[in-house]
């Protein structure tokens, strides 16, 4: 059955240091989340791509983090320099896109993070 | 943007007993999922249902899109059931943003 593959899944680094995760969507899938998710609390759209572009970024915060998509498959969500309040999971999802059609998104396990 | 409330935020069962989540949303919406968040943090689909009733086992979903809520039923609760569940639309109108709910956490005693 196809998934959504992230890596690493856990990962624990210093504050001020970099960090990046990468995620692999369904093949075939156009559109490509990341979201971070806050303990107790709802996961949150970060940036949302469709194939390359960037569709939506408005939470991202731009001044640290930074999202790619190049070739419009797999993707990388890179933090620079990392905050302590920057400790979540951080999950990628995919869909086959398109209004109007079936939009149901699929889940990564996730990436968490502890910034120390 | 779109408002997403899910009731209640805990729930505490025996194990055998039957549960009814709500997810109440505050526009039209495209598409609407449940999941079941493991204790590990996947987010597992349990249902696509933007409108009408499906039904996977014990679970069953239906949706009234022109009264803006969803309900997910869980029949014959058992431990492993335990965990929290998101609601999540995509309104009708704009790009496909995906938003959650704030999420029930269901607990079952053996």
């Amino acid at each position: 059955e196809a998934e959504v593959a992230q890596s690493p899944r856990y990962k624990i680094t210093e504050k001020s240091q970099a960090v990046a995760f990468w995620c692999d969507p369904i093949s075939g899938h156009a559109t490509l989340y990341w979201y971070r998710q806050i303990l107790g609390q709802g996961p949150e759209l970060l940036v949302q791509f469709q194939d390359e572009s960037v569709v939506d970024d408005s939470q991202l915060p731009k001044d640290r983090f930074s999202a790619e998509r190049l070739k419009g498959v797999d993707s990388t969500l890179k933090i620079q320099p990392a905050e302590l309040g920057d400790s979540a999971m951080y999950l990628c999802a995919s869909s086959l896109s398109g209004v109007g059609d079936n939009t149901e998104a699929f889940f990564g396990q996730g990436t968490r993070l502890t910034v120390v | 943007g779109i408002q997403v409330e899910q009731s209640p935020p805990d729930l505490i069962l025996q194990e055998g007993a039957n549960s009814t989540l709500r997810c109440n949303f505050s526009d039209s919406v495209n598409n609407l999922q449940w999941f079941h968040q493991n204790p590990w943090g996947q987010l597992i689909n349990l249902f696509y249902i933007p409108s009408g009733t499906k039904q996977n086992g014990r679970l069953s979903a239906t949706t009234v899109a022109t009264e803006r809520y969803s309900l997910l039923y869980i029949s014959s609760s058992q431990t492993t059931d335990s965990g929290v569940y998101f609601c999540a639309v995509e309104p009708n109108f704009g790009n496909e943003k995906l938003t959650f709910g704030t999420g029930t956490r269901l607990t079952i005693i053996p």
